[in-house]
């Protein structure tokens, strides 16, 4: 049973250009959660979907970022434009409204 | 006040030895809470959910107490296996907070 998949794995991009984060989650989860990973801020949530239907982005940071959930099998979190700051690990996860799984995260780097 | 919080460590310990981690939260509405492990430069894992009576999966044993407002994760006989980060979670209107984890190095 295939787990959350995430791509990219890794990306390395300059400051100024768009970014794009995919996620599909496990078949049948209902939730889907985009978690932003530092060092200095820990895992810090960033938006959340039930039903493909965005519920909370008060952790979004700023207009930079987007969110969407075009199906139940999709979704991507955009940075345009990406900043050094950006630079984290970035957690995609779903849920059966019982238990939370985490995709193997994106680590980004912008320069 | 962080709504979740727990001591970064980090917990150098001996294998064999007896360590035990809280995590303590501020919102008193928290409706569920779990224990996460995570590996170095890998995702967070679900270790366990922690009920109100508390709960044991083999050398793990996971403890609530409302009153207080934490919970902790005791681990027995320890393994060099056992070190990873820590994650203690609690579930918000629908939302995991996550404290920043609690740092286990087991050593021989």
């Amino acid at each position: 049973d295939a787990g959350v998949i995430q791509s990219p794995r890794h990306e390395v991009t300059e400051m100024g250009q768009e970014v794009t984060l995919r996620c599909k989650p496990i078949s049948g989860h209902n939730s889907l959660f985009w978690y932003r990973q530092t060092m200095m801020r820990g895992l810090e949530l960033l938006i959340y979907f039930n039903n493909n239907v965005p519920i909370d982005d008060s952790g979004m940071p700023e207009d930079r970022f987007s969110a969407k959930m075009p199906n139940a099998s999709f979704s991507t979190l955009k940075i345009q434009p990406s900043e050094p700051r950006d630079s984290a690990v970035y957690f995609c996860a779903s849920s059966d409204q019982r238990w939370q799984y985490f995709g193997p995260g994106t680590r980004l780097t912008v320069t | 006040r962080k709504e979740v919080e727990q001591d970064p460590g980090p917990f150098n310990v001996p294998e064999g030895a007896t360590v035990a981690f809280n995590c303590t939260y501020s919102n008193s509405a928290s409706q569920s809470f779990f224990w996460y492990r995570q590996d170095c430069r890998k995702e967070p894992k679900l270790l366990m959910s922690v009920y109100s009576s508390g709960n044991e999966d083999g050398r793990f044993t996971a403890q609530l107490n409302r009153a207080s407002q934490y919970i902790s994760l005791l681990i027995r006989d320890s393994k060099l296996s056992d070190s990873a980060t820590y994650l203690c979670a609690v579930n918000i209107a629908d939302k995991l907070i996550f404290g920043t984890g609690t740092r286990l190095q087991v050593f021989p």
